[in-house]
């Protein structure tokens, strides 16, 4: 199985809205990643967890609070959000974080509108 | 930080024309990777190049990175529609980053 699920595939909120995305992989990957992509330009890379501890934050504004309850699992916890903040976010996940093993499994992403 | 440069943004082909896309660096890569995006889809990873002068080929896609391991290039003999999509390369932007260059947009006439 070499699936990243993500739900849910859209979502529209308000700004004053509290929303969650959700990420699952069953690949035993050890490394997970949250990415901002707009429209008509590359991934841009959020959050990093490493073996469940957050290891990378871009400097991401603090209404986004990322969260990895296991191994398996990363959420993405909105609030608050902006109408500059919609895109379609991805999630990835790759064998470990190092770069010998890092080919990326991306979800098929949420597509965020923020009202 | 580590930034990959994309050239060209968009290329519109005719079907059965090649078409080929670069990635530089200005600094030395241990690895490089390609990802395929198709119109409404997700990045798709293509392959991973880690030895200088590597060449390697998937069916009609062949790719290569430089001797110096700054440069990479994905060439598609003989495009066809499913080639749609923007293509992406990928390299290390310090510990634990991939980071993307701005991709090549691939359209293409039947």
């Amino acid at each position: 199985d070499t699936e990243v699920t993500q739900t849910p595939k859209h979502l529209v909120m308000g700004m004053t809205n509290k929303k969650s995305l959700k990420c699952e992989q069953h690949m035993g990957h050890r490394a997970m990643y949250w990415y901002k992509q707009k429209a008509k330009k590359p991934p841009e890379l959020m959050f990093v967890y490493s073996y469940e501890k957050l290891s990378i934050n871009e400097s991401v504004p603090s209404r986004f609070s990322p969260e990895c309850p296991n191994s398996s699992l990363l959420n993405l916890h909105l609030h608050a959000l902006q109408p500059e903040d919609s895109a379609l976010y991805l999630c990835a996940s790759s064998q470990t974080a190092d770069w010998r093993y890092q080919t990326q499994y991306f979800g098929p992403g949420t597509r965020l509108l923020v009202l | 930080g580590q930034q990959v440069m994309q050239i060209p943004q968009y290329q519109h082909v005719q079907e059965g024309e090649d078409f080929t896309t670069y990635c530089n660096s200005s600094t030395t890569l241990s690895n490089i990777q390609w990802y395929k995006q198709r119109p409404g889809g997700h990045p798709v990873f293509l392959i991973q190049l880690v030895k200088s002068g590597e060449v390697k080929k998937q069916k009609r896609l062949t790719f290569q990175f430089g001797e110096a391991k700054k440069n990479s290039s994905l060439h598609i003999t003989a495009t066809q529609t499913t080639d749609v999509g923007t293509y992406f390369c990928a390299g290390p932007g310090g510990a634990q980053k991939l980071v993307f260059g701005q991709g090549t947009r691939l359209t293409i006439n039947p």
